[in-house]
């Protein structure tokens, strides 16, 4: 059970460049989603899912665009990566509804992304 | 808007002892869930411990412990017997109950120094 996967881990870009994170998660989760953290600012919602099909925006949309074709796989896509897309991305997934521990978030190792 | 606040960027703490972390919250919502992640150098988030704001009994983790205080909107961390491993950044997040967004508002942050 490999949880939620991430890649790639590290990324340099330069500014105007295009790139996909990749998340993919194997527990059969409903929701998916992608946060941003940046130094001192803790970590913001970029955009979630809550199954295939069905994507929504959080705190920090601009620049970015998702989709999520399966339940398994929901890609990042940044379309003209700037400076201010510097950050380190988390793709984090759980379960929809239910009690108990069941819909608590898991998160990916993150992937760290430099723009030039 | 949901806000989070950690007061302590910095706190340190010998070897076996004990220490808290502090965060406080602003919700105007009654029924929502609390959180502890922890981030290690290695950068995987990692949750530490969960507390539903219907359930009056502070929840319990081995060495980890919360202080819910509902009224005053505070939820502080509390680690025992610190060890070497227990280093790292804290972050207390909130999310609602309900509905499918399953956002977390994070704090800022505290990085916990252990000391030999």
């Amino acid at each position: 059970n490999a949880g939620v996967t991430q890649t790639p881990k590290f990324q340099v870009l330069k500014t105007g460049q295009s790139m996909t994170l990749q998340c993919a998660q194997d527990m059969n989760h409903e929701y998916m989603s992608w946060y941003r953290q940046d130094p001192g600012m803790g970590l913001r919602l970029i955009h979630y899912s809550v199954g295939a099909g069905i994507t929504d925006q959080g705190e920090v949309p601009n620049g970015y665009n998702v989709s999520r074709s399966t339940t398994e796989d929901f890609p990042l896509r940044l379309l003209s990566a700037a400076p201010s897309q510097t950050s380190v991305y988390f793709c984090a997934s759980s379960y929809l509804g239910g009690v108990g521990g069941a819909n608590v978030l898991t998160f990916g190792a993150g992937s760290r992304l430099t723009v030039l | 808007a949901q806000t989070v606040t950690q007061s302590q960027p910095e706190m340190s703490v010998q070897e076996a002892e004990t220490v808290t972390l502090s965060c406080t919250y602003d919700t105007s919502e009654s029924d929502y869930y609390l959180f502890w992640y922890k981030q290690p150098p290695s950068r995987q988030m990692i949750l530490v411990i969960r507390q539903e704001a219907y359930k009056q009994q502070n929840a319990t983790e081995n060495r980890f412990s919360v202080n819910f205080q509902k009224a005053a909107k505070s939820f502080s961390l509390k680690i025992s017997d610190s060890q070497l491993g227990d280093a790292a950044m804290y972050f207390c997040a909130y999310r609602e109950s309900g509905g499918s967004n399953y956002k977390l508002t994070f704090g800022k942050g505290t990085l916990l120094t252990v000391n030999p």
